[in-house]
């Protein structure tokens, strides 16, 4: 079993610059969600793709846009980047709701620095 | 607004005795309770879960008891190994929405000591 791979481990970016962050789902699972953890804090829900869709969304402005692939692969797009951004990107995969709580598999995560 | 609040930064223990983690939530919607357990430079692992309907669910060493009138849950640890030294978050969802979007605490760093 292909576990949720991330790349990668680590970026630094200018701010105002764009970044793109790419995310493999576990092997079955057909729902990918993204979240943000800044330093000392929890992760925070940005948002979920179920069948290529975006079907949930946290309070992240409109710059943060994702990607569902076929294969169900994921990438994290993030525009005019801000000092604030600065955090620990996750990507999580799971199996859809209809099967009732499904806990979320985590990727190692990107370290996103903007200088 | 923090709907799901781990109040303890950090716990220390010794091997071999019991780890008891809270948390408390906010928003009487929340339905599913989990813990997860991070390791630095990994992403967040599953614990264990448990929902509204029950009060207990237990696996192995680890048992997360539930509080409904209380908005409040706890994970117990016994025996705590030192291989439990982790930052550990709860989390939270309400299964009626129509995606997974889970509410994590801030998290408790846990250092067990041999």
């Amino acid at each position: 079993e292909t576990g949720v791979t991330q790349s990668p481990t680590h970026l630094i970016k200018t701010r105002g610059q764009q970044v793109t962050l790419r995310c493999s789902s576990q092997s079955g699972h057909n729902t990918v969600s993204w979240y943000q953890q800044a330093l000392g804090q929890g992760p925070q829900f940005i948002f979920q793709y179920y069948r290529e869709e975006e079907n949930g969304r946290g309070n992240f402005p409109p710059r943060f846009s994702g990607l569902q692939f076929p294969n169900y692969s994921s990438e994290l797009n993030v525009n005019a980047l801000e000092l604030d951004d600065s955090a620990l990107y996750l990507c999580a995969s799971s199996l859809a709701k209809t099967t009732g709580g499904s806990p979320l598999h985590f990727g190692n995560g990107t370290r996103l620095t903007v200088t | 607004d923090q709907q799901v609040k781990q109040n303890s930064p950090s716990l220390s223990v010794q091997e071999g005795r019991i780890s008891i983690l809270n948390c408390d939530y906010t928003n009487s919607m929340f339905d599913y309770f989990l813990w997860y357990k991070k390791y630095p430079a990994e992403g967040p692992t599953f614990l264990i879960s448990i929902s509204s309907i029950k009060d207990k669910n237990e696996d192995g060493r680890f048992t997360v008891f539930l509080n409904k009138s209380a908005k409040h849950l706890s994970l117990h640890i016994v025996p705590s190994q030192p291989g439990d030294s982790a930052v550990y978050f709860c989390a939270a969802s309400d299964l009626k929405t129509s995606y997974d979007k889970v509410i994590f605490g801030p998290g408790t760093s846990l250092s067990v000591i041999p």
